[in-house]
């Protein structure tokens, strides 16, 4: 499975966008970009994924480069609740099972 | 739609004695997907039922053992329980496809003393 790289942290004020990057330089064709956060103790929550194409939902806009080597997950005004656990996960599409890195810890301050 | 449900929520157990966890899917979903996240080794994947067939398992001893039920409700046991593995026990189901999405209960904690 293609690894991933995130920062070990990161803050961003409250009301502003929230730019979350992961590197993935291994990634093959087949394998996607998943994104999940945890809240504390909670389970992780599902946020959005995608191949190459950039996604957006209601909670979140992924870009993902031309190359597929890297992807960028956009909260668009983060607010205290999306302080969290962020995890960028690449996932062949053969593959049942979700590999979890260190992910990156987002604090949000107001 | 009610999301994916886990019971129960917090246990504590002693070295030695087992432990049932239970999971029941989104509905429709025919995929359980069992996860253990502890702080050192964070969350790793235990095992995957579809279909009351385990079809994907991790690298996890054999003390850890699951079933899927017709209605595809789920659950895990863990004998002879040892203090390592206190953990957060997740669940995730999905419709069972490899493209699917997995969405994830809120954990069971159990810890053993």
């Amino acid at each position: 499975d293609a690894k991933t790289t995130q920062p070990p942290s990161m803050d961003c004020a409250e009301g502003r966008a929230a730019n979350l990057p992961c590197n993935h330089s291994t990634i093959s064709g087949n394998e996607y970009v998943y994104w999940y956060r945890q809240i504390h103790s909670q389970g992780p929550q599902y946020i959005i994924h995608g191949l190459k194409n950039n996604e957006t939902n209601e909670m979140a806009s992924l870009i993902i480069t031309e190359d597929r080597k890297s992807s960028t997950l956009i909260l668009p005004h983060a607010t205290l609740r999306d302080t969290a656990v962020y995890y960028c996960i690449v996932r062949p599409s053969n593959d049942y099972k979700l590999s979890f890195g260190a992910g990156t810890t987002v604090t949000v301050r107001a | 739609k009610a999301g994916v449900t886990q019971t129960p929520r917090y246990l504590i157990k002693t070295r030695g004695q087992q432990v049932t966890l239970s999971c029941s899917p989104i509905s429709g979903h025919r995929s359980v997907s069992w996860y253990q996240q502890t702080p050192g080794q964070g969350l790793q994947f235990l095992f995957e039922y579809f279909s009351e067939t385990q079809r994907n398992k991790g690298n996890f001893p054999g003390r850890f053992s699951g079933r899927q039920f017709s209605n595809s409700r789920s659950e895990m046991n863990v004998s002879t329980l040892e203090l390592g593995d206190s953990a957060l026990y997740l669940c995730a189901s999905s419709l069972g496809g490899a493209r699917d999405t997995q969405y994830f209960g809120p954990g069971t904690r159990l810890t053993v003393l």
